[in-house]
């Protein structure tokens, strides 16, 4: 049973434009939740996390939403350049406990 | 500030082999993890452990899989007898302590190929 689910395994999206990635997840204990991003034949990088005490967290071209009543996250790259090319994890984690629940991943991909 | 140190990158094993994966995790860190990912599929939890303890293993095959982190030294991934389903790269990560909302940062992996 996957409680961290990434629907998308895939999405293409001109350079220049919005790139919108989306989490769901189904264990209402979750309360710390963040994004990773993935070259293939290299280990994930952090990229951005927020709190389930917020709804929006912003760090340059990167902001995740996060609506609990929809257990619904989402992660936006603007404007989406070339190197953003990666698979992107989508984790969570309850509080004080042990790693991370991960997602499948989405591969981005960003057209010229 | 060296990040996580996996060794080795990449490891190949014949079945019935045992293989022996490290993992140094970053300078100030004492909580490492141990990720396992098959192709195709996300990262999937095996192990948890501080210093000298396992604290969750609940990820981990029942049999074969084995993981340590000692006092001294880097934190080793044990799998023994070896089968062509163990191919997978396996990420360690490390975060300072286990307290809720922490990043966890990952190292560069090590690809296991069972041949």
């Amino acid at each position: 049973d996957q409680q961290v689910k990434q629907n998308s395994p895939s999405l293409s999206v001109q350079e220049g434009r919005i790139s919108i990635l989306n989490c769901d997840y189904t264990n209402s204990m979750f309360d710390y939740f963040l994004w990773y991003k993935k070259y293939p034949a290299e280990g994930p990088t952090f990229l951005i996390s927020i709190s389930s005490i917020k709804d929006k967290n912003e760090d340059g071209r990167f902001t995740v939403f996060l609506n609990k009543s929809a257990k619904h996250l989402s992660l936006h790259i603007v404007p989406s350049q070339p190197g953003d090319s990666a698979v992107y994890f989508c984790a969570a984690s309850e509080g004080g406990a042990d790693g991370l629940t991960f997602g499948k991943g989405t591969h981005l991909i960003i057209q010229p | 500030n060296a990040g996580v140190m996996q060794n080795p990158r990449h490891l190949v094993r014949r079945r019935g082999q045992e293989a022996r994966l490290r993992c140094s995790p970053m300078k100030g860190h004492s909580h490492v993890y141990w990720y396992r990912q098959l192709p195709e599929e996300g990262l999937k939890f095996m192990v948890y452990l501080q210093k000298e303890n396992i604290i969750d293993e609940s990820g981990m095959p029942k049999e074969r899989f084995s993981a340590e982190f000692p006092k001294e030294g880097p934190s080793i991934l044990r799998i023994q007898q070896v089968v062509r389903g163990d191919s997978a790269a396996y990420f360690c990560a490390s975060s300072p302590s286990a307290s809720g909302g922490n990043t966890i940062y990952f190292g560069e992996g090590s690809w296991l190929t069972v041949v």
